[in-house]
């Protein structure tokens, strides 16, 4: 399977403590986003990276929130401390390079996080 | 910022009726325009797309068309089956990430 993957696929923990997601995404693809879908909305942005740097970052992302791609391949998400409204599908997705770019996203099938 | 209003749903439709999915958006260019779906159990993939103005997407028998002047991307099936039963999220891509609407959860009968 070449596309995106995510991992865990579920978590649940207990609220005070730390989780972090995995995601690796298509070979070929520089950019790597995460997103965040709560029930019933379209997923929020959170951050993106083009390689190792990440470029952009969203208000939705408070300090407990920290995102890497050390290597400008796969990515992890962080989340510290976790509270019950971190509860929420993280979408992780990926795009071609600039250039051979239409804009279109690649996503995973998501990690879901339940904090108890 | 960048926004995506798509019509409240959920819609529920009898096999082989007619679906239209209303989307407007507002953004500060020209956006690139795209209509995701999300079938149950499964992640996000694309359906459709259009990268500028009076271009119509396809697929699937799904289309929609880019229109500047009212900005909208109107999602239409002429006959829609069970298996579209799914939730639809029109989104649009200006400044190198996809800014998405709530989403539309579709419910086709038999």
């Amino acid at each position: 399977d070449t596309g995106v993957s995510q991992d865990p696929r579920h978590k649940i923990t207990k609220r005070g403590q730390n989780v972090t997601f995995r995601c690796d995404p298509i070979s070929e693809h520089n950019r790597l986003y995460w997103y965040r879908q709560t029930l019933g909305q379209g997923p929020e942005f959170l951050t993106y990276f083009q390689n190792e740097a990440q470029l952009e970052k969203s208000r939705l992302l408070s300090d407990r929130f920290s995102a890497e791609r050390p290597k400008g391949s796969f990515s992890t998400l962080e989340i510290q401390r976790t509270e019950q409204g971190d509860s929420a599908m993280y979408l992780c997705a990926s795009s071609k390079p600039s250039g051979s770019n239409t804009g279109e996203l690649f996503f995973g099938e998501g990690s879901r996080l339940t904090v108890l | 910022g960048n926004s995506v209003t798509q019509m409240e749903g959920p819609v529920t439709l009898s096999e082989e009726a007619f679906l239209t999915i209303n989307c407007t958006y507002t953004a500060t260019g020209y956006p690139s325009l795209f209509w995701y779906v999300q079938y149950p159990g499964e992640g996000l993939q694309l359906l459709l797309k259009a990268t500028k103005a009076d271009d119509k997407g396809s697929n699937k028998g799904f289309e929609a068309t880019y229109r500047k002047e009212t900005t909208s991307f109107h999602l239409e099936k002429g006959s829609v089956q069970v298996s579209d039963s799914a939730v639809y999220f029109c989104a649009l891509n200006e400044d190198g990430k996809l800014t998405f609407g709530q989403g539309t959860i579709l419910t086709v009968h038999p």
